[in-house]
């Protein structure tokens, strides 16, 4: 399988903190996405950093990407309680897209 | 704004049954995807099209198949339904990498299958 590993699995922090989630995979790529899921829905598209970049930030979303160690990290800033989700990450190589495991985000009030 | 349309939310069929999943996409993407959604174990990649009659296989296409005759629409196809196959089916396109800058998926409200 070439699924990636979200890391860790489950997250629970307070309203207001920073959440940081990991994301490794193990085949070349194009492009690295983070989707987010609310239950039992459709995901949502949050960010894409393309291979030839390390850094990306869009509102309270953070994405780093490290090609030689194949992993990317993103970070969600002062957290909110609509935050409450699953965040997945995918690696795009050419026509194919690639998800994780994904990490369950609890927000607590 | 994209739109992905599954034709049905929740679908139970009995063991044995032929099944078909259908998915349409307005926005004249390339590719279109199919996932299955299991608890614990993320999204896996089943089968997916870079073109209207082509498609290439995923990490999990044993007992499916997929007909792509037209751009806008990719259908998945369960020959003989079992119970293992009992998953939520996410659908998804986007455009091709080649020449376009964003090419994240766009993805339909998932058909929740109880197979019986």
């Amino acid at each position: 399988s070439q699924q990636g590993e979200e890391d860790p699995q489950a997250l629970s922090i307070q309203e207001g903190e920073n959440a940081t989630m990991n994301c490794s995979y193990k085949t070349s790529i194009n492009n690295l996405q983070w989707y987010r899921q609310n239950s039992g829905r459709g995901l949502v598209h949050l960010i894409l950093i393309r291979s030839n970049e390390r850094e990306k930030h869009s509102g309270r979303l953070r994405v780093t990407l490290d090609t030689s160690k194949k992993s990317s990290s993103l970070l969600i800033t002062a957290s909110r309680a609509a935050d409450t989700a699953s965040y997945f990450c995918a690696t795009r190589w050419v026509d194919k897209i690639i998800f994780g495991k994904g990490t369950r985000l609890h927000i607590l009030p | 704004d994209v739109k992905v349309t599954q034709s049905s939310r929740y679908l139970v069929k009995r063991t044995g049954e032929k099944v078909f999943l259908e998915c349409v996409q307005d926005m004249d993407h390339e590719n279109m995807f199919w996932y299955r959604q299991d608890p614990g174990l993320g999204l896996r990649l089943i089968y997916f099209s870079y073109d209207v009659k082509m498609k290439e296989k995923g990490d999990i296409p044993e007992g499916y198949s997929v007909s792509r005759e037209k751009k806008e629409r990719f259908s998945l196809i369960l020959e003989s339904a079992s119970t293992n196959q009992t998953s939520m089916y996410l659908c998804a396109s986007s455009f091709g990498l080649r020449g376009v800058q964003n090419t994240e998926a766009f993805f339909g409200q998932g058909t929740r299958l109880t197979v019986v």
